[in-house]
């Protein structure tokens, strides 16, 4: 069965120190493959996107993700944390086509120490 | 900025009663998907539709649970009986159509409580 898999629950960075998040994906075929954030009170928001050619991809407020298909991961990096990020972060697959639902992992809750 | 709208943001009822929750897509997109959140889990998709045609139910508990675009637009998601496993947040995205590429929009989302 297709699954995206998160091990950390929680992390916790200090303010100003980098991150790196971790996903891991199980499908058939080479996914397309997704970050995503919510906020407390907020709806989901697409951080970046991968879906072929250049696995280092750069999304929205300073996030980047590096794509390595040989351990089947994804995961969300960024250098200096800052407090607004504190949220939980979700990572994302679909198999494209049609039917093209995202499959999520469980989240990881970002804790962000002053 | 265009956006998903969803009502209501909060439901409480009680066990066997009905629900029903709307989902208002961003003008113009035909794809429209329902998904289930549970607390502290990551979403999971329910029902998927293009225009007013459903392309994947298959994760849908239709014993229970229904969901309607008749006119290709807004959609509705019942639940009836409402069970307490069902109490979750219940998230609507739009798309402007099928394929991965097509960045999904997710709305608010409707938090159910059952009793």
């Amino acid at each position: 069965a297709q699954s995206v898999t998160q091990p950390d629950i929680h992390i916790t960075v200090s303010e100003g120190a980098s991150l790196e998040l971790r996903c891991n994906y199980s499908y058939g075929a080479t996914p397309y493959l997704f970050w995503y954030v919510q906020s407390p009170g907020q709806g989901l928001q697409l951080l970046l996107k991968y879906f072929s050619g250049d696995t280092l991809v750069q999304g929205i407020k300073g996030f980047e993700a590096e794509f390595k298909r040989s351990q089947s991961s994804f995961n969300l990096r960024k250098p200096s944390v800052h407090w607004s990020d504190a949220a939980e972060y979700f990572c994302a697959a679909s198999s494209g086509g049609g039917a093209d639902g995202l499959t999520f992992g469980k989240g990881t809750h970002l804790i962000i120490q002053p | 900025e265009a956006e998903v709208a969803q009502s209501p943001r909060y439901k409480i009822t009680e066990k066997s009663q009905a629900v029903a929750f709307w989902c208002d897509p961003i003008s113009g997109h035909a794809t429209l998907y329902w998904y289930r959140q549970i607390l502290g889990q990551g979403p999971e998709l329910l029902v998927q539709f293009q225009d007013e045609s459903v392309v994947d139910d298959s994760q849908l508990p239709k014993d229970r649970f229904s969901a309607e675009r008749l006119k290709g637009v807004d959609s509705t998601l019942k639940i009836q009986p409402a069970e307490l496993g069902d109490s979750a947040m219940y998230l609507c995205a739009s798309s402007l159509g099928q394929g991965a590429y097509n960045e999904q929009f997710f709305g608010p989302g409707t938090r159910l409580t059952v009793l």
